[in-house]
């Protein structure tokens, strides 16, 4: 597509819940990054990928938070038995190749959790 | 670990009145320096990248500028369509991974 495309755009759900958050990069690009945004903080690196692998996980701040990529496409990121502190928005972003590469952001999905 | 402060937090500008925002950052082996722009409810979108100490780049009423230690970003007589939160990142050693700061929100009254 045009440009990065992530949904739902808000999401509420309550506390213990799962839910799934949908990143659509541009068309032919291989990397594919997911952030977290939280209010008043910069954004914080979870997780990266190159086509469908995830050479560093290291930013997915507990065992409930995964995510995955099929087809060097769509990436979901599941966030099991959701808590309060989990609420934040959460960015995707993709670009060309891994090094040093214009990273272009998608919307965002506003999680709140009740 | 990278690290990325900005400031101020939040400036107040007339509309025409001249700024500039700070950001200071520690990084192994910068790869490059980075700004963005976040409008509400929306992603960072991309302004300049700055790759060593002394580089200058321009856009409109906005130059950035860097140094070893500190990048500006410099508003001249600002609009109010200028108004956002400025977004700083660095990315170092690990050639993948932007650290951001936690941003300068700019408010421009007309």
């Amino acid at each position: 597509g045009a440009g990065v495309s992530q949904s739902p755009s808000n999401k509420v759900t309550e506390k213990g819940k799962d839910v799934e958050l949908r990143c659509d990069p541009i068309s032919g690009h291989t990397a594919l990054y997911w952030y977290r945004q939280s209010l008043g903080q910069g954004l914080e690196f979870l997780i990266y990928f190159q086509g469908n692998s995830a050479p560093d996980k290291s930013g997915l701040p507990s065992d409930r938070f995964s995510a995955e990529r099929t087809g060097g496409s769509v990436s979901t990121l599941t966030i099991q038995r959701t808590q309060q502190e989990d609420s934040a928005v959460y960015l995707c972003a993709s670009s060309l190749r891994t090094s040093g590469g214009l990273k272009v952001f998608g919307a965002g999905t506003r999680l709140s959790v009740l | 670990e990278d690290q990325v402060t900005q400031s101020p937090e939040a400036l107040r500008l007339q509309e025409g009145e001249s700024s500039s925002l700070n950001c200071s950052y520690t990084v192994s082996g910068l790869r490059g320096l980075f700004w963005y722009r976040q409008d509400p409810g929306k992603g960072p979108e991309f302004l300049f990248t700055l790759y060593s100490a002394g580089e200058e780049k321009e856009k409109e009423r906005l130059k950035a500028t860097l140094t070893k230690k500190e990048s500006f970003l410099h508003i001249t007589a600002p609009k109010p369509e200028d108004s956002a939160t400025y977004l700083c990142a660095v990315l170092g050693s690990n050639d993948y991974k932007l650290s951001f700061g936690a941003g300068t929100t700019v408010t421009v009254r007309a």
